[in-house]
């Protein structure tokens, strides 16, 4: 069974600073998204990484996928407020259509 | 509209009775998926179709979750004898793919928050 795991769970950081979060998943696969949810709505897409080494970027959000290491990470660089939300990461089995996601990571950026 | 459409966005009910939730997918979309999101927690997966081939149910947790779909059209997502733990937001979400193969990101719907007294 895919399995897609996220950490940090809860992560609070400081406007300015930098941080990753990273995302494993347990079998092949080379469709990788990343999707963002504000509290009280939907989920919007925010990146599809659909090669090994492939690297998306927007605004102060970057990221990359290596499909061997079956390793995703979206680095956060010099945060604002705004960027607070949970942030999912989902893997398309590359043998299957099941999208799974990963439990999230609830970032807070604080003034 | 030419976003994935559910309703209702919010439902009451009272433990033991059956609720219908529906999707409306972006048009053209041959994939909808369910998901089912507690509050506070990630999004639990319940079933999948692909165009006319035999939906995943490999995600509905019991035999009271039952869910629909006209061809690649609306999708009714059906709850029988609710319980308390069945209170959660269902989310709805649709995709293009070619031949069995995903695209692109899955666009969802604002969900239909479920709430069992």
């Amino acid at each position: 069974e895919l399995k897609v795991e996220q950490n940090p769970l809860f992560l609070s950081m400081q406007e300015g600073k930098n941080y990753t979060i990273y995302c494993n998943y347990s079998t092949t696969s080379d469709r990788l998204y990343w999707y963002r949810q504000d509290p009280g709505k939907s989920l919007e897409s925010l990146f599809v990484l659909l090669s090994n080494g492939a690297v998306k970027q927007e605004g102060r959000l970057m990221a990359s996928l290596d499909t061997k290491a079956r390793l995703s990470t979206l680095h956060i660089t010099a945060a604002v407020h705004d960027l607070s939300a949970t942030y999912f990461c989902a893997v398309d089995e590359e043998w299957g259509n099941d999208m799974r996601f990963g439990a999230g990571t609830r970032l807070t950026v604080k003034p | 509209g030419a976003g994935v459409s559910q309703s209702p966005s919010n439902k009451v009910t009272e433990k033991g009775k059956d609720v219908e939730l529906r999707c409306d997918p972006i048009s053209g979309h041959t994939a909808l998926y369910w998901y089912r999101q507690r509050l506070g927690q990630g999004l639990e997966f319940l079933i999948y179709f692909q165009g006319n081939s035999a939906p995943d149910k490999s995600g509905l947790p019991s035999d009271r979750f039952s869910a629909e779909r006209t061809g690649e059209s609306v999708s009714t997502l059906t709850i029988q004898r609710t319980q308390q733990e069945d209170s959660a937001v269902y989310l709805c979400a649709s995709s293009h793919t070619l031949g069995a193969s995903l695209v692109g990101e899955l666009f969802f719907g604002e969900g239909s928050r479920l709430t069992v007294l």
